[in-house]
This record gives C-alpha cells, sequence and structure tokens, in this order.
C-alpha cells in the first residue's frame, strides 16, 4: 500500500544548529502539506505546495524556516538556526490534489520526525 | 475560540465499553475528518465525511451539518484503540483546522 516516507523519525539537535527534514508523498499527489504538532495540540500548517508551488506558507517562520518541493515530488522542510521552542513532531501529508472530487483532497500522513533541540 | 471543539479532552474506558468522542465546530466546512495517532506515530485518517454517517469494522463516524456537530463511535473497545482521536474540517480551500484531539485510554 502506498505511504507517505519520512526521514529521520528522530532528530535531537542544539539550538543555533542547522536541521533537514525530508519527505516523499504518496506517487502522483500533487499536493504537499507541512505541518508541526506541539506535544498535548493539534497539527498546525507550516506550508502546502501544490506541484512545486508554494501555496499557502503563511504560518512558516519565514526567519528561520524554509520549505522547498523544487521537482514536485518529494519535499524538504529546513530550520536554520534551530530553537528550543521548535521542539514537536513535523508532519508531512499529501493528497491527490485540491479541486474536484472530495476523495481527492483526502490527506494522508506520514510517520513525522520528531525534533528536540536542546 | 478554537473554530473545532472536542469533547472529552481525555477518556478512559474498559474494555468492551462504548465509546463516543465527540466534536463541534464554528465554520462552514466541505468535509470533516477524524484521525487517529497512537503514542510518538504518525496520523492515520479514519474518516472523511461530509453528510450522514460512515462505519468501519468497530468504527462509525455521523456529522449532522445543521448542528455542526460530529460523533466517532467505537463499539466494543479494545486496548489496542487507545490513542489520541483528532477532529479536523476542511473548508472549500481544503486547508485542515485540527482540534486538539482526545486521549483514549482502554483499560483491559
Amino acid at each position: 500500500e502506498a505511504e507517505v516516507a519520512q526521514s529521520p523519525r528522530y532528530k535531537i539537535t542544539e539550538k543555533s544548529q542547522a536541521v533537514a527534514f525530508w519527505c516523499d508523498p504518496i506517487s502522483g499527489h500533487a499536493t504537499l502539506y507541512w505541518y508541526r504538532q506541539i506535544l498535548g495540540q493539534g497539527p498546525e500548517l507550516l506550508v502546502q505546495f501544490q506541484d512545486e508551488s508554494v501555496v499557502d506558507d503563511s504560518q512558516l517562520p519565514k526567519d528561520r524556516f524554509s520549505a522547498e518541493r523544487l521537482k514536485g515530488v518529494d519535499s524538504t522542510l529546513k530550520i536554520q538556526p534551530a530553537e528550543l521552542g521548535d521542539s514537536a513532531m513535523y508532519l508531512c501529508a499529501s493528497s491527490e490534489g485540491l479541486q474536484g472530487l472530495l476523495s481527492y483532497n483526502e490527506q494522508f500522513f506520514g510517520p513525522g520526525t520528531r525534533l528536540t533541540v536542546l | 475560540k478554537n473554530e473545532v471543539e472536542q469533547s472529552p479532552q481525555n477518556l478512559t474506558a474498559q474494555e468492551g465499553e462504548f465509546i463516543t468522542i465527540n466534536c463541534s465546530y464554528s465554520v462552514g466546512i466541505s468535509a470533516l475528518h477524524w484521525l487517529q495517532q497512537h503514542p510518538g506515530g504518525g496520523i492515520v485518517s479514519l474518516f472523511m465525511l461530509s453528510s450522514g454517517k460512515k462505519k468501519h469494522g468497530r468504527l462509525i463516524a455521523t456529522i449532522n451539518i445543521q448542528e455542526k456537530h460530529s460523533s466517532l463511535h467505537i463499539t466494543a473497545s479494545h486496548p489496542r484503540d487507545s490513542a489520541v482521536y483528532i477532529c479536523a474540517v476542511s473548508g472549500s480551500n481544503y486547508k485542515l483546522t485540527f482540534g486538539k484531539g482526545t486521549l483514549l485510554t482502554v483499560n483491559p
């Protein structure tokens, strides 16, 4: 069964260091999402891609966070420099597209990357 | 006020009990999603519904669009059902707004 892949699963880093997370969506899925989930809370959207284009990055702290999806397939989320408050689960999700049938927009989530900043 | 409210926040049940988790939302939606997250794990989509009722195994999800309310039911609960259950809604832009989740613990 097709799945969203993420790596690494766990990352421990010191503050002020750079970290990067990778996501490979389900094959053929045009829309890719990066979420941040702080312990005890629901996920919040950081950035949304449609193919290689950013659709929504209004909640992305752009002074330290960047995201790219150069070929419209896999994606990388980077934090530089990391801060203590960045400790969270970073989730990637994908869906077939943004328009059309409701099922076209069902999001499938990856296992997440748990980041701990010391 | 959060656009998506879930209740209860925490729920403890004995194996075999019937469980209900509620979700209320305050905005117009195109769909409502029920998601499951095991401790330290990723998220699994259980249901996506825009009207009526859906059933999958021991799980049942209902939605009342007029009342802006949805319920997730688990029949014959089992310890492996222990997880966080998250309600999320999507609007016309398909962006998900999440509730804070309900932590369910089912004891043997």
